[in-house]
C-alpha cells in the first residue's frame, strides 16, 4: 500500500448511472489530485486541490465533478459519462515536490 | 504548443546493461523534472527528482540529468535488472512552482534476462 487508498478497484456502469470514486490518504498531504489514464495516452491532469481548495480545473467536461470534504478525502463524481470516459483514474497526494506525488492504484472505469 | 515526449514507445535491452530513457519537452520552463515507474494496473511510483539547476542527481542504480538548454532529461538504469521491467514516466512542473506536475506518454522498458 502506498498510503493513498483508492475504492472501488473496478466500476462499471451505464450512460445514464452515477456513482462516485473515492480517494483516501493519510500522509499529512496538503493536496490531493485526480488524474485520467486512457490506453495509448500520457496521463492527463483533471483536478488539483491544495488545502481543500480547488486551484486547477484541465478543461474537465461537467459531468466530472470533484469533492474535497477535507485535506484527507478527494471524491469524483460521475454522471451521464460516455463509453471514451473509460480509463484508469489515478489520485494522488503531495506535500512537497521534492519528494514526488504518491499515487494510489487507481479505478478501472468502464462505461458501457 | 506544449509537448513532453520520450524517446520510444518501447525499449529492449539485454540484462546487465545500461537502460538510457530520454525525455523531451517544449514550450514548457519547469522548475523541476520527475521520474516515475509503472507497472500494470498500478499507479506510477514516483523515484527522483531533479531541480532546473542541478545537473544530474543520483539513487543507488538510478542516474537522472537534466539539461535546460537542450530541454531534455535522460534516464538511466545501470546493471539493468528483469525487475526493472516497467514503464517509466517523466513527469514536469507546468506551473513552474512545482504543484502541477504534466506526464509524458512513457518509455516501455523489457529488461532480458
Amino acid at each position: 500500500e502506498t498510503g493513498v487508498t483508492q475504492t472501488p478497484r473496478h466500476l462499471v456502469m451505464g450512460m445514464t448511472n452515477k456513482k462516485s470514486l473515492k480517494c483516501e490518504q493519510h500522509l499529512g498531504h496538503n493536496a490531493m489530485y485526480w488524474y485520467k489514464q486512457s490506453a495509448k495516452k500520457p496521463l492527463e491532469l483533471m483536478f488539483v486541490y491544495n488545502f481543500k481548495e480547488q486551484t486547477e480545473n484541465n478543461s474537465v467536461p461537467s459531468r466530472f465533478s470533484p469533492e474535497c470534504p477535507n485535506s484527507s478525502h478527494l471524491f469524483l463524481h460521475l454522471h451521464t459519462l460516455q463509453p471514451e470516459d473509460s480509463a484508469l483514474y489515478l489520485c494522488a497526494s503531495s506535500q512537497d515536490s521534492a519528494y514526488g506525488y504518491t499515487f494510489g492504484s487507481g479505478t478501472r472505469l468502464t462505461v458501457v | 504548443s506544449q509537448k513532453i515526449e520520450q524517446n520510444s514507445e518501447a525499449l529492449n535491452i539485454q540484462e546487465g546493461k545500461t537502460a538510457t530513457l530520454t525525455c523531451n519537452y517544449t514550450n514548457y520552463s519547469p522548475a523541476y523534472l520527475q521520474w516515475y515507474r509503472q507497472d500494470p494496473g498500478r499507479g506510477p511510483v514516483f523515484l527522483l527528482l531533479i531541480r532546473e539547476n542541478e545537473k544530474e542527481k543520483r539513487k543507488e542504480r538510478l542516474k537522472v540529468t537534466f539539461d535546460t538548454t537542450l530541454k531534455q532529461s535522460l534516464f538511466h538504469i545501470t546493471a539493468s535488472q528483469p525487475a526493472d521491467s516497467a514503464t517509466y514516466l517523466c513527469a514536469l512542473d507546468s506551473d513552474n512552482y512545482g504543484q502541477n506536475f504534466v506526464f509524458g506518454p512513457g518509455t516501455r522498458l523489457s529488461v532480458l534476462p
